[in-house]
This record gives C-alpha cells, sequence and structure tokens, in this order.
C-alpha cells in the first residue's frame, strides 16, 4: 500500500486559493489518487480522483506530475464552508475482491474570514 | 452515487456490552468496509465485508471484537463487543462505487461513547 504524508493543518483566508501536496513516493502503477473532504460529525465525501496530469471538476483541481510520486489538490477561492479535514488517498481496485484504501492523517484546513 | 444510512447514530454505552451498528445501502455492492475513527484521528479500516463470505479483517481487528453480517447486497452490521472505553469512536460504514474507479461512499457514522 502506498503510504502518503500531508501536511497535518494549514490555514488559509477567504477568498483564496488553497494548495494542499500530499506525496506517496511508492505509488504502484494501477495506483489512483482520491481526495476525501470530511467535515466534523460527517463522513467523508469524495471531491476528486486522477491518475495523471490534470483533472478538474466543479469543486476542485488535481495536478499530478509524470512521475505520480506527489499530487496537489487546488481548492479556488476558499469560503468559510471550506473548513474541513482534507484526506489524499492512494489505491486500486485489485480486481481480486479486495479494495484497499488507507486514510492518512489528513490535513486540517482553516479558513479565516 | 449510493446513499448509505446508518443505526444508532450516537449510543452512550456502559462497560462490558455490546452493541449493533447498522449499515443500509440504497443500492446493490459487492463490497462493504466498515472503519473507525478514534477522535480527533484519521480513518482506521476495521474490516471488508463481502456478500457471501466471512469478512477479512485488518491487522489489529479480530472477529471476536468485531463480528460482521453481510446477509445481503444491501445491508451490514457491525458488533462491538465487551465494550470499553477505548471503543469510544466513530464507526463508519462505507461502499466503492466501482463504476467511478474506486470512489467511496460513506454513511454519517455512529458516535459510540463508552462509559
Amino acid at each position: 500500500l502506498a503510504k502518503t504524508t500531508q501536511p497535518i493543518s494549514m490555514d488559509s483566508y477567504e477568498g483564496q486559493e488553497v494548495n494542499i501536496t500530499c506525496s506517496h513516493n511508492n505509488i504502484a502503477t494501477n495506483d489512483y489518487i482520491t481526495w476525501y473532504q470530511q467535515f466534523p460529525s460527517q463522513g467523508p465525501r469524495f471531491i476528486i480522483q486522477g491518475y495523471k496530469t490534470k483533472v478538474t471538476n466543479e469543486v476542485a483541481s488535481l495536478f499530478i506530475p509524470a512521475d505520480r510520486k506527489s499530487s496537489t489538490l487546488s481548492l479556488p477561492r476558499v469560503s468559510l464552508s471550506d473548513t474541513a479535514v482534507y484526506y489524499c488517498l492512494v489505491g486500486d481496485d485489485s480486481g481480486a475482491g479486495s479494495y484497499q484504501l488507507t486514510f492518512g492523517k489528513g490535513t486540517k484546513l482553516s479558513v479565516i474570514p | 452515487s449510493a446513499v448509505i444510512s446508518q443505526k444508532p447514530s450516537r449510543d452512550i454505552c456502559q462497560r462490558g456490552t455490546s452493541l449493533t451498528i447498522q449499515c443500509q445501502v440504497d443500492s446493490q455492492v459487492t463490497m462493504m468496509f466498515w472503519y473507525r475513527q478514534q477522535p480527533g484521528q484519521s480513518l482506521t479500516l476495521i474490516a471488508t465485508a463481502n456478500q457471501g463470505s466471512e469478512a477479512t479483517y485488518e491487522s489489529g481487528f479480530v472477529i471476536d471484537k468485531f463480528p460482521i453480517s453481510r446477509p445481503n447486497l444491501t445491508f451490514s452490521t457491525l458488533t462491538v463487543s465487551n465494550m470499553s472505553p477505548e471503543d469510544s469512536s466513530i464507526y463508519l460504514c462505507s461502499v466503492v462505487n466501482r463504476e467511478n474507479t474506486g470512489e467511496l461512499f460513506f454513511g454519517e457514522g455512529s458516535r459510540l461513547t463508552v462509559l
């Protein structure tokens, strides 16, 4: 399983772009990179997923360099409601009935007015 | 997407008792996962529950302590047995959306406090 490393916490002012980087040096060929958001007293919620290059959806962008040993979640113009813990996960569907995903410690993002 | 309902949402339990958490999904899924999230911590996978077979437990978790049932493709239960205060956690049920290459959907969690 690829281990992930993220900053423990980040602060940002409202309206700023926030970039959270995740390191996953031993990512495997079949691994995808997925980011989740978790608010207090709720289960994690899928934000975005990618394999390589750049992926963008209505919520965020995910940048993955060619070596795939890291990834950066970009949140444009954050608001107070983006205050949450963000988890980077690396894993694959092994196809043999097992699906292994390990949550790292996550990054606690605090958006300041 | 998948909608997951967990019961109870929270409970306060006495030491030495057992509690069963239910997880209901609005669609048929092959794999269901049970996670534990201790206060202020990340999520830890307890076990994977496949319909028609024994659950697969992660290191540090055993069937006697966390028996799991998976009677059909939309339902699972996790029992926390012989509880101690160290079992106070949020327990989360999750399913994977294979159509989207592995996106996980989570229930709201069941917050257990053991006195």
